[in-house]
């Protein structure tokens, strides 16, 4: 079974600085790897997604991941914060089975301070 | 436009009472999700239908219910029997790919309330 870990409930950055929101993935069989983001008392939206083709993927909004499959991570970047990036980030795992289904991490949210 | 609406966004139900949300979407997408979400829990998977007249019990099934009549269509009815029926439930959309690539899509949301 596959599973997913999101390191830090609660990640707050300055306005203009780096984010880095971790998550590490546990799956026997290569997965499909996708980064959600949440806004309030909202439905969820895709940034981006890891599907074989390039280990370095870009998304909506700046947004970046990188998947290493020798630390199991994919790992979810923006260069520059900005406030509008204040929200809930979810990472999910899929995999090829009959189920596919996303599992998902419990979540990190993201503050971002003036 | 093509999307996924879920009604009411605010539901409010007394204890021991049967409720049912709505799900609908127009994305001709073939598989549609009930996930329930809980502060500090992440997302997690109720029911899930690839078929119309088809479903799977997800990782929390009991205490709810699903039907899957229209391809558009995947009412969700939490019953009496969920202990803990409080919660944001999203629905969600995907189409079905060879494996497990295809992303999904979400719907708004409906925040139930059972007191």
């Amino acid at each position: 079974a596959q599973s997913v870990t999101q390191l830090g409930s609660h990640v707050s950055v300055s306005e203009g600085a780096l984010v880095l929101l971790r998550c590490n993935y546990s799956s026997s069989v290569p997965p499909y790897l996708f980064w959600y983001v949440q806004y309030p008392n909202q439905g969820l939206q895709l940034l981006l997604k890891y599907t074989s083709a390039a280990t370095l993927v870009k998304g909506i909004n700046g947004f970046e991941a990188e998947f290493k499959k020798s630390e199991t991570s994919f790992h979810l970047t923006k260069p520059s914060a900005h406030m509008s990036d204040a929200a809930e980030y979810f990472c999910a795992v899929s995999v090829d089975t009959g189920r596919r289904a996303l599992t998902f991490g419990s979540g990190t949210r993201l503050q971002v301070q003036p | 436009d093509g999307g996924i609406t879920q009604s009411p966004k605010y539901l409010f139900r007394k204890e021991g009472q049967n409720v049912t949300l709505s799900c609908e979407q127009n994305l001709n997408h073939d598989a549609m999700y009930w996930y329930r979400q809980d502060p500090g829990q992440g997302l997690r998977l109720i029911y899930y239908s690839q078929i119309v007249n088809d479903f799977q019990k997800g990782d929390i099934a009991e205490g709810y219910s699903v039907s899957r009549e229209k391809k558009e269509s995947f009412p969700l009815t939490v019953t009496s029997a969920q202990k803990n029926p409080t919660a944001f439930y999203l629905c969600a959309s995907s189409i079905i790919l060879g494996s497990g690539q295809g992303e999904q899509y979400f719907g708004p949301g409906t925040r139930l309330t059972v007191t």
